[in-house]
């Protein structure tokens, strides 16, 4: 079993819509759940994270996690064309341990 | 600011030649990590240094690939020779926080796309 199991996608919705993308792990020692962006051609960057179970917000974006299920979602509201774009999620213990990504969700918001 | 910087973009190379990847981090960042990414496999961590320090290089594919970091603004990422299966996209990326109680922002940069023919 992989560590991080996410859906490749591709995943194509319409403009307004809400996005739900999530990532199932392993490894019950994870402490903080981030997420991570990649536009085509450029590399990932941080979108947010959140540390043990619960949820954040950030404007349109929602991070939840579940530790007893061991299952990260990421919920997109008012879903925009600039949102498409792979989102990877990256579970992580802390400290000096490696940071292992999922193999990302490719998302596209049509028009 | 300037991110990180890597060169060259694109790299397109015949079998068994010698690529040399480079790798210039955020200034100020102390641990600097070589990934590799491609459709099949994602984005795969190959070696990570701390203050210029190989710490885990358990990643790193085959005696074929070798990584160095002489100073804090600089590092390599070299494969000799290279076969076709080499062919992805390498990303470095910095951290100014790792192993002292960071979150786990990587900073990245754009990555060298390397073909081997």
């Amino acid at each position: 079993q992989k560590e991080v199991e996410q859906d490749p996608g591709p995943l194509s919705v319409p403009e307004g819509a809400i996005v739900s993308l999530n990532c199932t792990y392993s490894n019950s020692a994870f402490q903080y759940f981030m997420w991570y962006r990649q536009y085509s051609r450029k590399g990932p960057e941080l979108l947010m994270y959140t540390y043990s179970s619960g949820n954040k917000e950030d404007g349109r974006f929602t991070a939840q996690v579940d530790k007893s299920s061991k299952y990260i979602s990421l919920f997109i509201r008012d879903s925009q064309p600039s949102d498409s774009a792979t989102y990877l999620c990256a579970p992580f213990t802390g400290g000096g341990n490696k940071l292992t990504f999922g193999t990302g969700t490719q998302l596209k918001v049509e028009l | 600011d300037a991110g990180v910087i890597q060169s060259p973009r694109h790299e397109v190379t015949e079998m068994g030649q010698e690529v040399t990847l480079r790798c210039k981090p955020i200034s100020g960042h102390n641990s600097l990590f070589w990934y590799r990414q491609t459709m099949m496999r994602g984005l795969e961590l190959l070696i990570y240094f701390n203050n210029n320090v190989p710490i885990d290089d358990s990643g790193m594919p085959e005696d074929r690939f070798s990584a160095k970091m002489p100073n804090a603004s600089f590092s390599t990422l070299k494969i000799q020779p290279s076969e076709p299966r080499d062919s992805a996209v390498y990303f470095c990326a910095s951290s100014p926080t790792w192993g002292q109680g960071g979150t786990g922002e990587l900073f990245f940069g754009e990555g060298s796309r390397l073909t081997v023919l």
